[in-house]
């Protein structure tokens, strides 16, 4: 069975710029989390989408956007790039609301 | 920033000797998850604690949920080569359910 899918894998834009990545759950799974992950530290949350519904918004700012599919694959948009969203965007599917994570392998931006 | 405290951030344990890493919320929590993520991986989940004072156990690795549902435990027993990682805890929150993550314990392990 595959598992979370995530692309692209690695990405580099120039402050300012746009980006949009995407995220395909488990078959199956109707919730799909988004986080971010500066090395050293912990998955940040960003977002929460269930049956195509934002369920949860982490504390971050309006430039980061995202939405679910009714095929429940779903994509995270980041506006006006700024240095500091340089990160491992992780994205997690589960089953259900509160039940256990599995992530994909992230996309590695790098903001220049 | 964190909600969901982990000490220690590193350690460094002989090849055979026991270790603990712990977590600590300032809000009571829903549940809490258990993480591993390999150098170079994603996380990858180990185990979930819903009641007050659960214990579980996966062979060498016994994890614990507080009685008061607002902190943790993994205790690792003869660590191996292949329990390098960093482990994080990951907290539900029961007035907002958001799962926050601490912020890791990275293992490292002397031959």
């Amino acid at each position: 069975d595959a598992g979370v899918t995530q692309s692209p894998t690695h990405l580099i834009k120039t402050r300012g710029q746009h980006v949009t990545l995407r995220c395909s759950p488990i078959s199956g799974h109707k919730s799909v989390s988004w986080y971010q992950q500066v090395l050293g530290q912990g998955p940040q949350f960003i977002f929460q989408y269930y049956e195509k519904e934002e369920r949860g918004r982490g504390n971050f700012p309006d430039r980061f956007s995202a939405r679910q599919f009714p095929n429940y694959s779903s994509e995270l948009n980041v506006n006006a790039l700024l240095l500091g969203d340089s990160a491992l965007y992780l994205c997690a599917s589960s089953l259900d609301l509160n039940e256990k994570l599995f992530f994909g392998s992230g996309t590695q931006l790098s903001v220049l | 920033g964190q909600q969901v405290m982990q000490i220690p951030q590193y350690q460094h344990v002989q090849e055979g000797e026991d270790f603990t890493t712990y977590c600590n919320s300032s809000t009571t929590l829903s549940n809490i998850q258990w993480y591993k993520q390999r150098p170079g991986g994603h996380p990858v989940f180990l185990i979930q604690l819903v009641k007050s004072g659960e214990v579980k156990k996966q062979k060498r690795l016994t994890f614990q949920f507080g009685e008061a549902k607002k902190n943790s435990s993994l205790h690792i027993t003869a660590t191996q080569t292949t329990d390098v990682g960093t482990y994080f805890c990951a907290g539900l929150r029961s007035n907002d359910y958001k799962l926050s993550f601490g912020a890791g314990t990275t293992v490292t392990v002397r031959a």
